[in-house]
């Protein structure tokens, strides 16, 4: 069974650039959600999508933002990228929004951005 | 605000010697704790996950326990491939349901 990809694994971008991060769940799981995870912080929840709706929003200011696709998929944009957007992205996945349940939410590998 | 406090930040054990992680939290009505370990580079695993106080789950060396306001993660016998960092987080039973971490105890077991 595929768990949780994300894509790319590792990205360098400049001050000011934008990015785009790609999550695809484990088939059959219909909400995506999207963590900041940095040394200082920790895991820091940025949204949840289910049925390509927005169904919650962390603190992040409005240069964070995503989408989710028919087929469950997820993309979240970081536009004029700043030094302290540098951080290591997760996406985690689960059959419906806030029932991460006896299985937990399942995590991909993430993705590690590096602003510079 | 619900919170999540994990105690120690770091733990050197030998192998084979038992010891416990603490995760202290406060949320108000909790859906679920759940423990997840990460190792580096790589996205937090599922462990367990604990709903009501006096709860407890096992797998392998490790056993979760739950209270009001504190779970235990206690490790016995602990061998080099548990290092890693492991990480508890909280849900709360309405409204916002997000996963709240702590920023996790990093376990590192010598031979």
């Amino acid at each position: 069974k595929a768990g949780v990809t994300q894509t790319p694994r590792y990205l360098i971008k400049t001050r000011g650039q934008q990015v785009t991060l790609s999550c695809s769940p484990i088939s059959g799981h219909r909400s995506v959600s999207w963590y900041q995870q940095t040394p200082g912080q920790g895991l820091q929840f940025l949204f949840e999508y289910f049925s390509e709706t927005q169904r919650n929003k962390g603190n992040f200011p409005g240069r964070f933002s995503g989408r989710q696709f028919s087929n469950s998929r997820s993309e979240m944009n970081v536009s004029t990228l700043e030094l302290g957007d540098s951080a290591l992205y997760l996406c985690a996945s689960s059959k419906n929004p806030g029932t991460g349940g006896s299985y937990g939410y399942t995590f991909g590998s993430g993705t590690r951005l590096t602003v510079v | 605000e619900d919170q999540v406090t994990q105690s120690p930040e770091a733990l050197r054990l030998q192998e084979g010697e038992s010891s416990s992680l603490n995760c202290s939290y406060t949320v108000s009505g909790l859906r679920g704790l759940f423990w997840y370990r990460q190792d580096p580079g790589k996205g937090p695993e599922f462990l367990f996950t604990l709903y009501s106080a006096g709860e407890e789950k096992e797998k392998e060396r490790l056993k979760a326990t739950l209270t009001k306001k504190e779970s235990f993660l206690h490790i016995t016998a602990p061998k080099p491939e548990d290092s890693a960092t492991y990480l508890c987080a909280v849900q709360r039973n309405t409204g916002f349901q997000k996963l709240v971490f702590g920023t996790g105890t990093r376990l590192l077991v010598s031979p």
